[in-house]
Order: structure tokens, then C-alpha cells, then sequence
């Protein structure tokens, strides 16, 4: 069955300290990699994704994640945080269409919240 | 365009009694699914539909029934709620069948006495 691991279940970074979250997937296919965030009080919204191409992929509010293929990991990371960055944020994996007209299935980790202080 | 909505944002329930969460979008997307997000547990998919009409289960189906008349909507049932069903239920859409970007609607608390 397919899993998602978010190892860091609350992280706490002072203002302008890098970040790094960790994520890892579980499943034999192929997959689409995805970063949500949850601000206080506010929808889940994407950050980023990766389907294929460059593993290198950029996200909005300057974050980034690296695919790692043969680590199954898809961490998240940001240079400099900033305390408008303190949210939750979710790792998500599904697999990837492959035409049969079948949706597929997200499965999420369990989250990592982040709390940045001035 | 108002997204994805959802109504209400708050609901109590006594043990035994039915209710229906209701979710609509307006950006004419194919896909349409349910999640609850428990503490530690992240989101976990409740019931997902590919089109009107079309409807399955995801990870957590039990005790929630789903329709799907129309691409709009997406309605949750649940038949005889319990005290294990107390979560946020988000609603989320994406524009085709597959693993792409999910919307999702601002959440409806639910607790169950």
C-alpha cells in the first residue's frame, strides 16, 4: 500500500534559518510528488509538485524540493524562512495517470508544523 | 470564480443522527474528493468521484455515503454519525482524472457527541 513519511512533526526555526522537511514515499510506480500548506485559519493550497522532468522543482514564497528517485524522498526546503511562514505543511503522493480513466488517489503524511519565531 | 465551497463550517451532532456535508465548485473540474484530517494523522480520502456519476472509495469509507448528480457538486453523507467521526472534512476538486493540482474548500468541523 502506498505511504507517505513526514519524519518532522513540529519544527521551530528562528527568522531568516534554513529549512529543510523531509518526506519519503512508499510506492512501486510511478508518482507525482506534491507540497500543500495550511496557514492558520486558511484553505490547504499547493506549494509545489513535481510530475517529471528537472527534480529540482520551485514552488512559490521561494520554496523548493528535490525528487530523489532512489531515496523515494521528496524534501521540502527554503533558504531563509520567515515568520510568515509558520503553517502546516503535507507531503502528498498519488499515482501518476496513466490513461486507464481512473483517478488517483493522494495519500497524504501526516503533516509537519512549522512555527518560526522573530 | 468562488473555488470550492463548503457548507457549514461547524456542525455538533448527537450519536445516531444523519447529516450531509455539502461541497461545491465552480471551476467545471471533473474530479471531486472527500478527506478528513484527524490530529497526527494527516488527511486521510474518504470517498473521490471522477465525473457525475461516478463515484469510489477511498481510505476511510466506512459510515459516509457520497453522490454525484452533477459536476458541481459532491455532497457527504454521513447515515449515523459516531463519536469517531468528530474531524475537519475538507472537499477538494482538480481539473482532470488525474494526480494533478487539488483545490480545496475551506473545511467543515464536525463534532460528534
Amino acid at each position: 500500500a502506498q505511504s507517505v513519511s513526514q519524519h518532522n512533526h513540529h519544527v521551530i526555526l528562528s527568522e531568516a534559518a534554513s529549512l529543510e522537511l523531509g518526506c519519503n514515499y512508499s510506492y512501486g510506480g510511478t508518482v507525482n510528488l506534491f507540497w500543500y500548506v495550511q496557514y492558520p485559519g486558511q484553505h490547504l493550497q499547493l506549494l509545489l509538485k513535481y510530475f517529471s522532468g528537472d527534480p529540482l522543482v520551485k514552488g512559490i514564497k521561494g520554496f523548493e524540493a528535490e525528487f530523489i528517485k532512489s531515496k523515494f524522498s521528496f524534501n521540502l526546503r527554503k533558504p531563509s524562512v520567515q515568520w510568515s511562514d509558520t503553517a502546516e505543511y503535507f507531503c502528498a503522493a498519488g499515482p501518476q495517470f496513466v490513461n486507464t480513466g481512473t483517478a488517483s488517489k493522494l495519500t497524504f503524511g501526516t503533516g509537519t508544523r512549522l512555527q518560526v519565531t522573530l | 470564480n468562488a473555488g470550492v465551497t463548503q457548507t457549514p463550517k461547524f456542525q455538533v451532532l448527537k450519536t445516531g443522527q444523519s447529516m450531509t456535508l455539502q461541497c461545491a465548485q465552480d471551476m467545471n473540474h471533473e474530479y471531486m474528493s472527500w478527506y478528513r484530517q484527524d490530529p497526527g494523522m494527516g488527511l486521510r480520502l474518504i470517498h473521490y468521484s471522477v465525473g457525475a456519476g461516478i463515484t469510489d472509495q477511498g481510505e476511510v469509507p466506512n459510515g459516509y455515503n457520497v453522490s454525484r448528480s452533477t459536476t458541481e457538486d459532491f455532497p457527504l453523507r454521513l447515515l449515523s454519525a459516531a463519536p469517531s467521526q468528530t474531524s475537519v472534512y475538507f472537499c477538494a476538486s482538480s481539473w482532470d482524472r488525474g494526480a494533478d493540482t487539488q483545490y480545496f474548500g475551506p473545511g467543515t468541523r464536525l463534532t460528534v457527541l
